[in-house]
């Protein structure tokens, strides 16, 4: 079946660095979608990319969709201490319907 | 417009007891979907499910688990004789379309079982 991974699994950073998290697919995804979430918390939709080679801003937040659809990644620059949480991407398949199998999330951790 | 809502938010239970997780999706949404989180994990898809059916049910275990989304009322995950490795919270997520869908998905604030 379908396998979504994420690297790294853990990350600290001191507040003000950069942080990046990778979503790596087996198969080809028709979108990626990305959530966040908070210790203790539910996860929350971030963004959706659905076209190859796709890049999104939010803010601080810069979204990349790949060229073959199989691998997407999340920078934050500067990070802030509400950053912290974990991220998930989520890939999404059509094949009658949206199946969404999400990845093993990146748990981010800002130092202040 | 409330968003997703899942009760209890937290249930303990013994061993072979059975635990009944509810989730009454968004105003509007008609496809469930459920998830199970162990602690420091990922989210596992168990089933995802329309107004009474069953669209897809392949992360669910074969036995003792069963889940169902009737015409009216809310969606319910069904837990029978549970055992510690149940222990998990169970999130569930709804979407207005599930067919091509495209869109985000909902979540809830997770219900938090504990097996003694």
């Amino acid at each position: 079946g379908q396998q979504v991974m994420q690297i790294p699994q853990y990350q600290h950073v001191q507040e003000g660095e950069d942080f990046t998290t990778y979503c790596n697919s087996s198969t080809t995804l028709s979108n990626i979608q990305w959530y966040k979430q908070r210790p203790g918390g539910h996860p929350v939709f971030l963004i959706q990319l659905v076209k190859s080679g796709e890049v999104k801003k939010q803010k601080r937040l810069t979204f990349q969709f790949g060229e073959a659809k199989k691998n997407s990644s999340l920078h934050i620059t500067a990070t802030q201490t509400t950053d912290v949480g974990t991220y998930f991407c989520a890939g999404g398949m059509t094949g009658g319907y949206q199946k969404v199998t999400f990845g093993t999330g990146t748990k981010l951790q800002v130092i202040p | 417009n409330a968003g997703v809502m899942q009760n209890p938010r937290h249930l303990v239970r013994r061993r072979g007891q059975e635990a009944r997780l509810r989730c009454s999706p968004m105003k509007g949404h008609s496809h469930v979907y459920w998830y199970r989180q162990l602690p420091e994990e990922g989210l596992k898809f168990m089933v995802y499910l329309q107004k009474e059916n069953i669209i897809d049910e392949s992360g669910m275990p074969k036995e003792r688990f069963s889940a169902e989304f009737p015409k009216e009322g809310p969606s319910i995950l069904r837990i029978q004789q549970v055992v510690r490795g149940d222990s998990a919270a169970y999130f569930c997520a709804s979407s207005p379309t599930g067919v091509l869908n495209t869109g985000e998905l909902f979540f809830g604030e997770g219900s938090r079982l504990t097996v003694l």
